[in-house]
């Protein structure tokens, strides 16, 4: 049974970093391409970042270049995102998410888990 | 960027069908695909995938759901509704990185 687990989040204050994890298991971590999604309170979801199988090719979403950095431990089964510089507007839930297909490319996302919160506020 | 619209909120009766849109702003047909995906997320849950590269179903989704669409059209179906299908249901692109649309909440009459 796939499952994908986060933690680290909680209460941050703004300008501070925070990095949260996201462990795998039930499938060959090391075979997909990988991604954070989130969800601030109320509102849809965002894509934040994903990175591929191998941790090659990594993307962002604009409001978050240069202060986010998503990257994995194949040999841990464990993908991360450490974010930097946090604002009030980066307070959300977490989703750590698998690409449903496996391949060199991140097409959907097939799993996802249960979220973190995450709180940037004084 | 991909800019993804949908409708905020939908009602229908229980048995009918319900279509939900979503509307692209650029092309993402790719290779003849559809770079299309649609989940559905209920209140304090994670999202789930139902429908992926625009028409195919995914693993464990019931036959009710179904989607269709090319370029910058693109419609979810549930048919005939049921009670747990009250959700929010977001479609998704991957022509262009990753960008999801506002979301579109089922209720029921």
């Amino acid at each position: 049974e796939v499952q994908l687990v986060e933690s680290g989040g909680g209460l941050v204050q703004p300008g501070r970093s925070m990095k949260l994890s996201c462990a795998a298991s039930g499938f060959t971590f090391s075979n997909y391409g990988m991604a954070w999604v989130r969800q601030a309170p109320t509102k849809g979801l965002e894509w934040v970042a994903t990175i591929s199988y191998d941790g090659s090719s990594t993307y962002y979403r604009d409001s978050v270049k240069g202060r986010f950095t998503i990257s994995r431990d194949n040999a841990k089964s464990t993908l991360y995102l450490q974010m930097n510089s946090l604002r009030s507007e980066d307070t959300a839930t977490y989703y750590c998410t698998r690409d449903g297909l496996g391949t060199t490319v991140v097409i959907y996302f097939d799993y996802w888990g249960q979220g973190v919160m995450v709180t940037v506020s004084s | 960027d991909i800019v993804l619209t949908q409708s905020p909120a939908l009602a229908v009766s229980l048995g009918q069908r319900a279509t939900i849109s979503c509307k692209t702003n650029q092309n993402v047909d790719y290779y003849g695909n559809s770079y299309m995906h649609w989940y559905q997320q209920k209140p304090g849950q994670q999202p789930k995938l139902l429908i992926y590269l625009a028409s195919n179903l995914a693993s464990g989704i019931p036959a009710r759901f179904s989607g269709r669409g090319s370029g910058t059209d693109f419609t979810l179906t549930i048919d005939p509704v049921e009670a747990d299908d009250t959700a929010t249901y977001y479609c998704q692109q991957s022509r262009n990185l990753w960008t999801f649309g506002g979301g579109t909440k089922l209720e029921l009459k």
